[in-house]
């Protein structure tokens, strides 16, 4: 049963430290998204990339964050420094390009990494 | 992007039906309607997904209308377990997901 993982499951810390997430996405799976979801504004986007290259991280705080997929199994987001506002849980999703080329929208989400910043 | 409009909560009691409806402004020719369900401390999970018409899977069925400004979203005789955050996404080459609507099932 191939799934989405993410690690960690919990991350506490204090402001101005770094946090780095970590997804693996599903093997064969090309592309990956990250989302970040609170309360107040439900699941947004932040950033997704298509055979390891970003696409669009306009949903990201540039100054503060960033993603990399370092390889095509792995991909990474990471804040520095991080601030209370940040905290949330942060999904990860993948799928596979459909054959027809159009965008595919079955993703296919990790069980998320619940972040509290202090 | 394609701007989606659904309840933010509807409530029901087990085995009634539940009918949930999105509307899709500006929805693309070539765009998909798609539906995922989200429960407590999980990530979203695909349900379903129609492009005009009718579509019935083990989970749902979707209703969508000749001229696809709506969709709805059916779940027969739902249980506790039916408890979730339901969500229509916009589309374009990225799914906006939003709040959803948020249906709780009572006893």
């Amino acid at each position: 049963d191939a799934r989405v993982t993410q690690t960690p499951r919990d991350k506490v810390t204090e402001m101005g430290q770094e946090v780095t997430m970590r997804c693996q996405p599903i093997l064969g799976h090309n592309t990956v998204f990250w989302y970040r979801q609170t309360m107040m504004q439900g699941l947004e986007l932040l950033a997704y990339f298509r055979n390891r290259a970003p696409l669009d991280d306009s949903g990201m705080p540039k100054d503060r964050f960033s993603a990399e997929m370092p390889d095509a199994t792995l991909a990474t987001l990471k804040i520095q420094p991080s601030e209370p506002r940040d905290s949330a849980v942060y999904f990860c999703a993948s799928a596979r390009d459909r054959v027809d080329l159009r965008p595919n929208n079955e993703q296919f989400f990790g069980p998320g990494t619940r972040l509290t910043v202090l | 992007l394609a701007k989606t409009t659904q309840p933010i909560s509807m409530d029901s009691y087990e085995g009634q039906e539940v009918n949930i409806t999105c509307s899709h402004n500006n929805i693309a020719t070539n765009d998909y309607i798609t539906w995922y369900q989200q429960f407590p401390s999980q990530g979203p999970r695909f349900i379903i997904q129609g492009y005009k018409t009718k579509v019935t899977n083990e989970v749902a069925s979707l209703f969508i209308p000749a001229d696809r400004k709506s969709s709805t979203l059916s779940l027969p005789r739902v249980s506790l377990s039916d408890t979730a955050v339901y969500y229509c996404p916009e589309q374009a080459d990225k799914l906006i997901f939003g709040t959803g609507t948020r249906l709780q099932v009572f006893p």
